[in-house]
């Protein structure tokens, strides 16, 4: 297995500009997470899907920011419009579910916003 | 409110002493305790784990240890090796749900 693969592997767009960015998890696994990391923050969640329904979505900051993952296969976080406050790097773990606690996480995706 | 603490940003280490990171959390419902680690460009990549079960695990160089009464846990990393530079994460779960909720890391740096 290739492993959590995310795309791009950077962006740098301008603020005002919507940003998509994508992820396909480890087929098989049922839980799929996008993470935050910030030099402030730490690793942050944004939001955690169980067999492609949210299940908690606290983490997201605004309603600029949105995650959808329309199947098994593929999820989508968007920032619509992007401030210079977002520049982070946005990873996508998946897991197998309730009772597997490892985690896989993709290489990330570096977003700068100036 | 940081639910998972990792008090130090960074420690140097002398490549084969002991290397011991430490992590505090605040949630009694955390049952189950990860280390991930990172390095630059990468993802986290799964290092070790303990229940709350268990007070140590160990596998080869790493040891976790875990005091629940102090809500304590440590990774120790013996001998220390130039490899083992990188951003060290400490993470939880609760027996409540599936979410990893992480410290904010500590970065270890091994000196030859």
């Amino acid at each position: 297995d290739a492993g959590v693969i995310q795309s791009p592997r950077h962006e740098v767009t301008e603020m005002g500009q919507e940003v998509t960015l994508r992820c396909k998890p480890i087929s098989g696994h049922n839980s799929l997470f996008w993470y935050r990391q910030t030099m402030m923050r730490g690793l942050e969640l944004l939001i955690y899907f169980n067999n492609n329904v949210p299940i908690d979505d606290s983490g997201m900051p605004e309603d600029r920011f949105s995650a959808k993952m329309p199947n098994a296969s593929f999820s989508t976080l968007k920032i619509q419009p992007s401030e210079p406050r977002d520049s982070a790097v946005y990873f996508c773990a998946s897991s197998l579910g309730r009772g597997d606690t490892e985690a896989f996480f993709g290489q990330g995706t570096r977003l700068t916003v100036v | 409110d940081q639910q998972v603490k990792q008090n130090s940003p960074s420690l140097s280490v002398q490549e084969g002493r002991i290397s011991i990171l430490n992590c505090d959390y605040t949630n009694s419902m955390f049952d189950y305790f990860l280390w991930y680690k990172k390095y630059p460009a990468e993802g986290p990549t799964f290092l070790i784990s303990i229940s709350s079960i268990k007070d140590k695990n160990e596998d080869g160089r790493f040891t976790v240890f875990l005091n629940k009464s102090a809500k304590h846990l440590s990774l120790h990393i013996v001998p220390s090796q130039p490899g083992d530079s990188a951003v060290y994460f400490c993470a939880a779960i609760s027996n409540a749900g599936n979410m990893l909720t992480f410290g904010g890391g500590t970065r270890l740096m091994v000196k030859p």
